[in-house]
């Protein structure tokens, strides 16, 4: 069965350093969402892409946080400086078509605990 | 501003019980209401339902949707200690990029 892959799985990094993680889709699908999900909360959505372009960037914190998909294919997701409240569980999903009607896949997630 | 709310937050209960979970909503342009089930990594699919009052079923769980009272229940019976996960609720709505907007989520413990 086809996933979404994710790397790290977890990654801890000190409070004012840069951290990225990474993201590869299912082949084929358009539509790329990166997720934050603070513990005890259901998931936030961060960013959104269709295709390479963003769609969607209106709760990402532009100051520190920034995300690409410069071919429309994988995707970064980058933290710099990282901040105590960033630690949390980042989830990238991605769905055929960016109206989401044949449903989302998960990866993994990448586990970020800031120190 | 689109808004999902679960209840409960948790539930502790013993194998063999049968259990509800909850799902309200307020939404723009509902499109679809999803349920996933989340063990300690990433939410794993259970149901999508966008019609009113047809049952989706899958072994010992069950989901229906209410679109005029904008709630939707999750069912299990026979519930075993496997099940025991947090259970989110998600509704996708209109708009440009048909958000898919979360809600907090229900722990569920099953004890032996």
């Amino acid at each position: 069965e086809a996933e979404v892959a994710q790397s790290p799985r977890y990654k801890i990094t000190e409070k004012s350093q840069a951290v990225a993680f990474w993201c590869d889709p299912i082949s084929g699908h358009a539509t790329l969402y990166w997720y934050r999900q603070i513990l005890g909360q259901g998931p936030e959505l961060l960013v959104q892409f269709q295709d390479e372009s963003v769609v969607d960037d209106s709760q990402l914190p532009k100051d520190r946080f920034s995300a690409e998909r410069l071919k429309g294919v994988d995707s970064t997701l980058k933290i710099q400086p990282a901040e105590l409240g960033d630690s949390a569980m980042y989830l990238c999903a991605s769905s055929l078509t960016g109206t989401g009607e044949y449903g989302y896949t998960f990866g993994s997630g990448t586990r970020l605990t800031v120190v | 501003e689109d808004k999902v709310v679960q209840s409960p937050l948790s539930l502790v209960v013993h194998e063999g019980d049968t259990v509800t979970l909850n799902c309200s909503y307020e939404v723009t342009n509902f499109r679809s209401l999803l349920w996933y089930k989340q063990e300690k990594k990433a939410p794993t699919f259970l149901f999508m339902l966008t019609s009113s009052g047809i049952e989706k079923k899958s072994g010992r769980l069950s989901s229906i949707l209410d679109k005029k009272e904008l709630f939707s229940i999750l069912n299990i019976t026979a519930t075993q200690t496997g099940d025991s996960a947090v259970y989110l609720c998600a509704v996708r709505g209109g708009g440009s990029n048909y958000k898919l907007t979360f809600g907090k989520g229900t722990l569920l413990t099953v004890n032996p």
